[in-house]
């Protein structure tokens, strides 16, 4: 059974980075790759880019390729999620989620607001 | 920018059949599977149907998925107040590289 926990809400300025985390239970940690995903108020999902938990290799959206970074710490079961040169655009709700040919499952959700 | 397009809401009366269309291309929905998501306000996405037409264990058998050439839908049939949600069709796609690609979302109205 997959769960995975997100860290949690974070305010930050313009021009700052936030760097978001999302603990993984109950499977074996590198069997699965871990998405991110976004979602703006009001608005819909956005894919942002995943990495394979086995090897690191990591995909990108090009429209956050020159500031989106995802990376995973093995020993503790934990990707994160990166995104600099934050905009006001970038406020949303921010998922990891383990998806799969059969199966999908998704983190809580972290709020980032960008505001000066 | 989504490459997947889905009508931006759908409505009908309890018992009713509704209907979202998701139209792609052929990197996409032509050449991969499709997922559909159902998603309640200030939730995370839950899987609705996965490899075009499958169900996760739990899913009522009142939602189905279908797949033809570069469109996929998924049906409601009877309708019930508790599926009032926010759906979006996915898929991988292959023009750009393994990326993962969203509809538009199509809002789900009981009337």
């Amino acid at each position: 059974q997959v769960h995975l926990v997100q860290s949690g809400a974070e305010v930050k300025k313009p021009g700052a980075s936030v760097k978001v985390s999302c603990k993984a239970s109950g499977y074996t940690f590198t069997n699965y790759a871990i998405y991110w995903v976004r979602q703006a108020p009001g608005q819909g999902l956005e894919w942002m880019g995943w990495i394979n938990a086995a090897n690191g290799n990591t995909k990108y959206s090009q429209k956050f390729q020159d500031r989106v970074t995802i990376t995973r710490d093995t020993s503790a079961s934990t990707v994160f999620m990166e995104l600099s040169s934050l905009r006001s655009e970038d406020t949303a709700v921010y998922y990891c989620a383990s998806i799969t040919g059969t199966s999908a499952d998704w983190g809580q959700g972290t709020l980032v607001t960008v505001s000066s | 920018q989504s490459v997947l397009t889905q009508p931006p809401s759908a409505s009908g009366t309890p018992g009713q059949r509704v209907t979202i269309s998701c139209s792609g291309s052929s990197s996409n929905i032509g050449s991969n599977p499709v997922n559909w998501y159902q998603q309640f306000p200030g939730t995370a996405p839950k899987l609705l149907i996965y490899t075009n037409t499958q169900r996760p264990s739990g899913v009522p058998d009142r939602f189905s998925g279908s797949k033809s050439g570069t469109s996929a839908s998924l049906a409601i049939s009877g309708l019930q107040s508790e599926d009032e949600a926010d759906y979006y069709c996915a898929a991988w796609d292959d023009r750009l590289n393994g990326h993962y690609v969203f509809g538009t979302g199509t809002k789900v109205t009981v009337l």
